[in-house]
């Protein structure tokens, strides 16, 4: 079964400073995965999605991440984060044949920016 | 073009109670799913539909949770009784045509609050 952990449960950088959030995942296959991003209230909005081709993948406001087959990674960065980047990020893993792309979503990351 | 609508945004029930969730997809999207986010973790599926069909129901509970999508295009999430583990934040999502290159947009959510 398809799995994703997320090992930091909550982190705070500086504004200005650089920012990877960490994400590993179990799939059988080739995964798909994605960064999505929850702010408070909000429902979540997509970043960025891998499915092939060129391992570093951009994504919006900034984001992009990297996947790494050989570590079974998919670690989300920043070169520097905005006091508006603090919300809730969850990485998810997708897979399981056309019409059943059912995604796995890891525990979340909790991001807190300081002045 | 207008996101994914669901209401109510806040319930608060007792247990044994029933409620229902509502939500309207992007117009012209034949893939919509439900989640549970419970505070801590991330989403967990709980149906999808395509169109009007359920595509994955595999971890809805079926002797409380039911959904319904008619006409392919509105759904309803019923919770019949609850119980206290039922408190959750309930996502809607929708996708153009459900396959895995599709990117899922998700509502706000619904919060409920089981006493």
């Amino acid at each position: 079964a398809q799995s994703v952990t997320q090992p930091d449960i909550h982190i705070t950088v500086s504004e200005g400073a650089s920012l990877e959030l960490r994400c590993n995942y179990s799939y059988g296959a080739t995964p798909y995965l994605f960064w999505y991003v929850q702010s408070p209230g909000q429902g979540l909005q997509l970043l960025l999605k891998y499915f092939s081709g060129d391992t570093l993948v951009q994504g919006i406001k900034g984001f992009e991440a990297e996947f790494k087959r050989s570590q079974s990674s998919f670690n989300l960065r920043k070169p520097s984060v905005h006091w508006s980047d603090a919300a809730e990020y969850f990485c998810a893993v997708g897979g399981g044949g056309f019409g059943n792309e059912k995604l796995t979503f890891g525990t979340g990351t909790r991001l807190t920016i300081i002045p | 073009e207008a996101g994914v609508a669901q209401s109510p945004r806040y319930k608060i029930i007792e247990k044994r109670q029933s409620v229902a969730f509502w939500c309207n997809p992007i117009s012209g999207h034949a893939t919509l799913y439900w989640y549970q986010q419970i505070l801590g973790q991330g989403p967990k599926l709980l149906i999808q539909f395509q169109n009007n069909g359920v595509v994955d129901d595999s971890q809805l509970p079926k002797d409380r949770f039911s959904a319904e999508r008619l006409k392919g295009v509105d759904s309803t999430l019923k919770i019949q009784p609850a119980k206290l583990e039922d408190s959750a934040v309930y996502l809607c999502a929708s996708s153009r045509a459900g396959g895995q290159a599709d990117t899922q947009y998700f509502g706000p959510g619904t919060r409920l609050t089981v006493l």
